[in-house]
């Protein structure tokens, strides 16, 4: 079983959608991370988290530290927001290397 | 630079050969990191540099797989008689101390024929 876990690894919705994407993970952690991977490789960082809710436009991030699992949400989902989204997290013990969930693939559909 | 710069951005080369892949980081940033992202698979680290501390190289698959970080900036990656299943998207991020605020570069994509 992988540390991180990430649901669902694919994701189709239509455009205006509201998109929940979950990320579960096993160990403890300093923090956790949600990236955004488009076509082509390139990676931006969306948030980091270690406790509560963290919002930047129409991202919303929140963290559960008790139940060990964080959702990104997407409001009013737009075509643009087709990417892979990646949860990746610090663990305790080794809190320098990020270990990554397995990605979602989203798809937003005009 | 603005960002993390990684060059080539794709590299095909002949198995057997050598390759290397070059990142530049943001400057200032103490900590380097390189991953690999392999066909449909997630993100594998590789290895992680902090300033002058001695490397964790603990996620390098094999002893062809090395690098260096010259002067505290610009990290290089050398694979040595590259196999084909080392065929992957090389990625190089930078922070400014580790654990949070990492900006990744756009990548290499490596192809072993």
């Amino acid at each position: 079983k992988n540390e991180v876990e990430q649901s669902p690894q694919n994701l189709t919705a239509q455009e205006g959608e509201f998109i929940t994407i979950n990320c579960s993970y096993s160990v403890g952690i300093s923090a956790l991370h949600w990236l955004q991977q488009h076509p082509g490789g390139g990676i931006v960082s969306l948030f980091m988290l270690s406790s509560g809710k963290k919002k930047h436009g129409r991202l919303i991030a929140t963290i559960n530290i008790q139940e060990k699992h964080s959702s990104l949400h997407i409001t009013a989902s737009h075509p643009r927001d087709s990417a892979v989204y990646i949860c990746a997290v610090n663990s305790n013990l080794r809190a320098q290397k990020l270990v990554f969930g397995q990605g979602t693939r989203l798809t937003i559909n005009p | 630079g603005a960002g993390v710069s990684q060059s080539p951005s794709n590299k095909v080369t002949e198995k057997g050969k050598d390759v290397e892949l070059r990142c530049d980081p943001i400057s200032g940033h103490t900590a380097l990191y390189w991953y690999r992202q392999s066909l449909g698979q997630g993100l594998e680290f590789l290895i992680y540099f902090q300033g002058n501390s001695a490397p964790d190289k603990s996620g390098l698959p094999s002893d062809r797989f090395s690098a260096e970080r010259t002067g505290g900036s610009v990290s290089t990656l050398t694979i040595q008689r590259t196999q084909q299943e080392d065929s992957a998207v090389y990625l190089c991020a930078s922070s400014p101390q580790g654990n949070y605020g990492y900006t990744f570069g756009s990548g290499t994509r490596l192809t072993v024929v």
